[in-house]
């Protein structure tokens, strides 16, 4: 009841495309769905985040759809950069969070 | 705002010596103080939960005896990996949460320390 599956592993966008990168969870009490972006030897920084009584959100060029029945939640990168390449990790939970697996994007050129 | 910085950002040392790794918040207060560990290429790993003025919570799996954690302030907790070997070179993250922090509540990430053990 604790994993967060994240789907692509991997995953190479052409510029200026959009990246989508998806997330499942288990546990329907989680209340806190935040998406975070790592570049190599760095920690993680918090990208976008949503609670589960909205079903999107946008700030800049991400947005976070949250499917609650399917408990599904999903990012997407409008208008990649190569500055956007990095691994990206979705989490849930309360305060305590549970990681997805991550995936590394890569934006090319 | 919502500045977490650790110190050393990077440590090596010998095998069976102890190293302390700190976890400072900046400018928010942080009722609790998460510890992770992250292996190259993989996700987060939470090793323990930390709130201050209290035992941490460890997750299954994790040596209290070897990894210990102390939330001595609201603003500082550190990590000790005691009698450190070659097994427990790994990247080691902290992140502070504060009910009133960030935009929601939202837990920040330190910038990570690096700890080889020789």
């Amino acid at each position: 009841q604790q994993q967060v599956k994240q789907s692509p592993q991997s995953l190479i966008v052409q510029k200026g495309g959009i990246s989508i990168i998806n997330c499942a969870y288990e546990n329907t009490a989680f209340d806190y769905f935040p998406w975070y972006q790592q570049f190599p030897g760095k920690g993680p920084a918090l990208l976008i985040a949503i609670r589960p009584d909205v079903s999107e959100k946008k700030e800049g060029r991400f947005t976070i759809s949250f499917n609650k029945s399917a408990k599904q939640f999903s990012l997407h990168i409008m208008d990649s950069q190569p500055g956007d390449s990095a691994t990206y990790f979705c989490a849930a939970g309360f305060q305590k969070l549970v990681f997805g697996t991550g995936t590394r994007l890569l934006v090319s050129p | 705002g919502a500045v977490v910085s650790q110190h050393p950002s990077w440590v090596i040392c010998k095998s069976g010596t102890s190293v302390k790794i700190e976890c400072r918040s900046l400018d928010f207060q942080a009722t609790t103080m998460f510890w992770y560990r992250q292996f190259p290429k993989k996700s987060l790993m939470l090793m323990a939960t930390s709130n201050e003025g209290s035992k941490a919570t460890y997750e299954q799996g994790v040596e209290k005896d070897k990894f210990l954690i102390n939330h001595a302030s609201l603003t500082l907790s550190t990590l000790t990996v005691t009698s450190a070997h070659p097994e427990d070179s790994s990247f080691y993250i902290c992140s502070a949460y504060s009910g009133t922090s960030g935009r929601n509540g939202e837990q920040f990430f330190g910038p990570g320390t690096r700890l080889t053990v020789l």
